[in-house]
């Protein structure tokens, strides 16, 4: 079946922690997308990609690095210059033709010890 | 810019009750507009979409929305409410940037036995 993969679905994270929240589709699509949901206050979007190999900032992105190396992958590193990463972490992709639907993970829930 | 406003972050209704959740928008683009669910800790899954064709849009479990130009709005219905329609609401509009989505605040759907 085709989907999106997000792993962990929960991870800790220690004061002064990178962590690295994980993404895989076997969708073929193009474009791929993260996104910040704190309660009340919908999704806002980190990074996105349009192809392999580049990636865009998005509305949130200080605090945050991702890599785009294949086409299924696009890993979110959370780095210890975000000061308030708890959340959940949501991963979405689309194809890039028109204007597609983004079909999202099961999401990362992200806890600070 | 784009914005997404959804009116009432909590609704209550009592199973078998319509249920409406509003939504309203800003575009300087003609708007591409949808509706997302999710259920507790879970990714979100598309409910429909508009993009330009009929107004009316008819959509997965039973819901329906309707996109009113001159009232800049996106209303999600249902006629008759389940206990499984309990769920988080998200209604979205397409950017002028491409295939970037603006997210409004959610509305969290209680249904009342």
């Amino acid at each position: 079946d085709g989907g999106i993969t997000q792993s962990p679905k929960y991870l800790f994270r220690k004061e002064g922690q990178n962590v690295t929240l994980s993404c895989e589709q076997n969708l073929n699509h193009d474009a791929m997308y993260w996104y910040r949901q704190d309660p009340g206050q919908g999704l806002r979007l980190i990074y996105y990609s349009q192809i392999v190999n580049d990636f865009q900032k998005g509305d949130i992105a200080e605090g945050y690095s991702v890599s785009r190396e294949k086409k299924e992958s696009f890993p979110l590193t959370v780095t210890s210059a975000q000061k308030n990463p708890t959340a959940f972490y949501l991963c979405a992709s689309s194809t890039r033709q028109g204007f597609e639907t983004q079909y999202f993970g099961p999401g990362t829930r992200l806890l600070v010890l | 810019a784009q914005s997404v406003t959804q009116l009432g972050s909590h609704v209550s209704v009592s199973e078998g009750a319509l249920v409406l959740l509003r939504c309203n928008y800003s575009s300087s683009v003609p708007p591409y507009l949808f509706w997302y669910v999710q259920y507790p800790n879970q990714g979100l899954q598309l409910l429909l979409k508009y993009t330009s064709a009929a107004t009316l849009v008819k959509g997965i479990n039973g819901f329906e929305a309707e996109f009113k130009k001159s009232e800049t709005s996106f209303h999600l219905t249902k006629p008759s409410a389940h206990m499984s329609d309990a769920a988080e609401y998200f209604c979205a509009v397409r950017t002028d940037a491409g295939n970037m989505l603006t997210f409004g605040g959610g509305t969290r759907l209680m249904v009342k036995p």
